[in-house]
């Protein structure tokens, strides 16, 4: 079945760096935009970044613009997201989710359980 | 860029109809026909309902619509079910080739 499965998250110290992954299974990866979504406790959706089907394009969030880099390696049907020089305020649930079309353009149509982020001294 | 305005909190009873709305610019809701909305049951991820300002995805009940006029989109629910107590969001692409989300509405079922 269509599936999205991000791992990578945990505990960090403030300043340090981490990487989120999102394996893909049960459709063609390859041919969808993916976008990053947030969500920290008890707060909303906070969008954070999208790259095209084809990874010719990104595009972020401005308050991460700069410390996150989303990536997609279409071969492993994988979407990363390096996130830099993280702050409490990163702390959140990541969720990855596809695009219904090629770019990012239309709605987020599957999602990942999301994986929890915790920033923390 | 700043999220979208919705109300915090929306309230029906079981079979009546409700609508939530979502206010934007003329640079995201108002600009563009790629306006969605999202239900999220409590720690649960998040579900498309309405793709594209109308559209509703396969699988989801024709219970649920969306509609807009100028820079307000709407999401209405109607013959309100027992399952649809959930956040709802709304989100949009704008003119900085971002988007954005709406803050939330949490619909009670009476």
């Amino acid at each position: 079945q269509v599936q999205l499965v991000e791992s990578g998250g945990g505990v960090v110290q403030p300043g340090r760096s981490l990487r989120l992954s999102c394996a893909a299974s049960g459709f063609t990866f390859s041919s969808y935009g993916m976008h990053w979504v947030r969500q920290a406790p008890g707060k909303g959706l906070e969008w954070v970044a999208v790259i095209w089907f084809d990874g010719s394009n990104k595009y972020y969030a401005d308050s991460m613009k700069g410390r996150f880099t989303i990536s997609r390696d279409n071969s492993k049907n994988t979407l990363y997201l390096q996130m830099s020089s993280l702050t409490v305020e990163d702390t959140a649930v990541y969720y990855c989710a596809s695009n219904k079309g090629s770019y990012g353009y239309h709605g987020m149509d599957v999602w990942g359980q999301g994986t929890t982020v915790t920033v923390s001294s | 860029q700043s999220a979208l305005t919705q109300s915090a909190s929306v309230s029906g009873s079981l079979g009546q109809s409700i609508t939530i709305s979502c206010t934007g610019t003329s640079s995201d809701v108002g600009g563009y026909n790629y306006v969605s909305w999202y239900q999220q049951h409590a720690g649960k991820a998040p579900k498309l309902m309405i793709y594209d300002v109308t559209n509703r995805p396969s699988g989801v009940s024709n219970r649920f619509s969306g509609s807009r006029s100028g820079n307000t989109a709407s999401l209405t629910i109607s013959g309100l079910q027992a399952e649809d107590e959930a956040d709802y969001y709304c989100s949009s692409y704008t003119s900085s080739s971002h988007w954005v989300f709406g803050g939330g509405t949490k619909l009670t079922v009476l």
